[in-house]
């Protein structure tokens, strides 16, 4: 079964400073890979995806990944932090599951504070 | 064009009581998954369903949970009997495909007294 891990739990940065959330996930075949960001209260908003090609897929409000097949890792990165991107970040892997479907599996998350 | 619908966004039931949520699809989608949010667990899935049909339910808990997607209006996914460990923060997620990219509602927030 496929699992995804979120080293970090807790992250704080200064505004303008940059970012680099981790993730990792275990996988045999290429997976389709994803990052999603959760405010409080909220839903989840997807902020990139990878399928295939170009592993270094730009994304959403100035946010970017970077799929290593040999490290099993699709960090997310963003070179200069705003006070609004405090918020729960998640990584996610799709996989077909065998009963028919693309489910997705989530890491436990990074929760990001910024100080102004 | 309208995102993911999912009502009430907030629901208080008492044990025992039923818990009925209920999720609208992006327009033009007709994949709809769920997903339970607990404390400390983490976003896990529960069930697939695509219109009239329930595709993948290997999620969900074996009882006392169910899931619908007919013809005619929202995904209903159904509770009976709340206990105090369903509280959780319940999402409904819809894809144009399967494989598809998955575009999240609000989420509703179940809290059983």
């Amino acid at each position: 079964a496929q699992s995804v891990t979120q080293p970090d739990i807790h992250i704080t940065v200064s505004e303008g400073a940059s970012l680099e959330l981790r993730c990792n996930y275990s996988y045999g075949a290429t997976p389709y890979l994803f990052w999603y960001v959760q405010s409080p209260g909220q839903g989840l908003q997807l902020l990139l995806k990878y399928f295939s090609g170009d592993t270094l897929v730009q994304g959403i409000k100035g946010f970017e990944a970077e799929f290593k097949r040999s490290q099993s890792s699709f960090n997310l990165r963003k070179p200069s932090v705003h006070w609004s991107d405090a918020a729960e970040y998640f990584c996610a892997v799709s996989e077909y599951s065998g009963a028919g479907s693309y489910q997705l599996t989530f890491g436990k998350g990074t929760k990001l504070s910024v100080i102004p | 064009n309208a995102g993911v619908m999912q009502n009430p966004r907030h629901l208080v039931r008492r044990r025992g009581q039923e818990a009925r949520l209920r999720c609208s699809p992006m327009k033009g989608h007709s994949h709809v998954y769920w997903y339970r949010q607990l404390p400390e667990e983490g976003l896990k899935f529960m069930v697939y369903l695509q219109k009239e049909n329930i595709i993948d339910e290997s999620g969900m808990p074996k009882e006392r949970f169910s899931a619908e997607f007919p013809k005619e209006g929202p995904s209903i996914l159904r509770i009976q009997q709340v206990v105090r460990g369903d509280s959780a923060a319940y999402f409904c997620a819809s894809s144009l495909q399967e494989y598809n990219e998955q575009f999240f509602g609000p989420g509703t927030r179940l809290t059983v007294l």
